[in-house]
């Protein structure tokens, strides 16, 4: 069964810092890999998607992720941290054929200024 | 844009009640799902439902039944509520499309107090 493992529950930044959120994923095949972002009291939206194609996505808000297929990993960053990215993040896996998805518990992510 | 609207912000319940939370999308997609959202758990899979009439268990089904009667619509129910089931519920559709997988889209979330 697949599986995401997000390291950190809770990440603290200050504003202007550099934001890395990390995401293992465990497949013995190929992945689709998301993010999404939840900010209080909604529910998620999607931040970018990885489906074969370019290994390193850019999704909304300047934030950016790279697949790792050797360290099965597909972490998501941003350059500079604004206030206004404070908010819960989620990993999620899916496969080609499968209507589900896999999420990671989670990483909150807090900005200080 | 895709909508998916779900039929209530916040919902408090009594013990023992049977409660209904509706999910609607208006974009077609044939797969909808149910989730609950627990501080340090992230979201758990309850059901999910390919076509209309169709559902299948997800990881916690237990206490919980799902109705789709209508391709658009997805119903959770609980049929009787359980302070053990005071959580975030959120809904979510995608289209199924043969060879790839499309992001799931997500309502705003039903806040259910049980007392």
């Amino acid at each position: 069964a697949q599986s995401v493992t997000q390291l950190g529950s809770h990440v603290s930044v200050s504003e202007g810092a550099l934001v890395l959120l990390r995401c293992n994923y465990s497949s013995s095949v190929p992945p689709y890999l998301f993010w999404y972002v939840q900010y209080p009291n909604q529910g998620l939206q999607l931040l970018l998607k990885y489906t074969s194609a370019a290994t390193l996505v850019k999704g909304i808000n300047g934030f950016e992720a790279e697949f790792k297929k050797s360290e099965t990993s597909f972490h998501l960053t941003k350059p500079s941290a604004h206030m206004s990215d404070a908010a819960e993040y989620f990993c999620a896996v899916g496969y080609s054929g499968y209507s589900t998805l896999t999420f990671g518990k989670g990483t909150m992510l807090l900005v200080s200024p | 844009d895709v909508k998916v609207t779900q039929s209530s912000r916040y919902l408090v319940k009594r013990t023992g009640e049977k409660v209904f939370l509706e999910c609607v999308q208006d974009m077609d997609h044939e797969n909808m799902f149910w989730y609950r959202q627990d501080p340090g758990l992230g979201l758990r899979l309850i059901y999910f439902s390919y076509d209309v009439k169709m559902k299948e268990k997800g990881d916690i089904p237990e206490g919980y039944s799902v109705s789709r009667e209508k391709k658009e619509r997805f119903s959770l129910i609980l049929e009787s509520a359980s302070t053990n089931q005071t959580s975030m519920y959120l809904c979510a559709s995608t289209p199924r499309r043969q060879g790839t997988y499309n992001e799931q889209f997500f309502g705003p979330g039903t806040r259910l107090t049980v007392l």
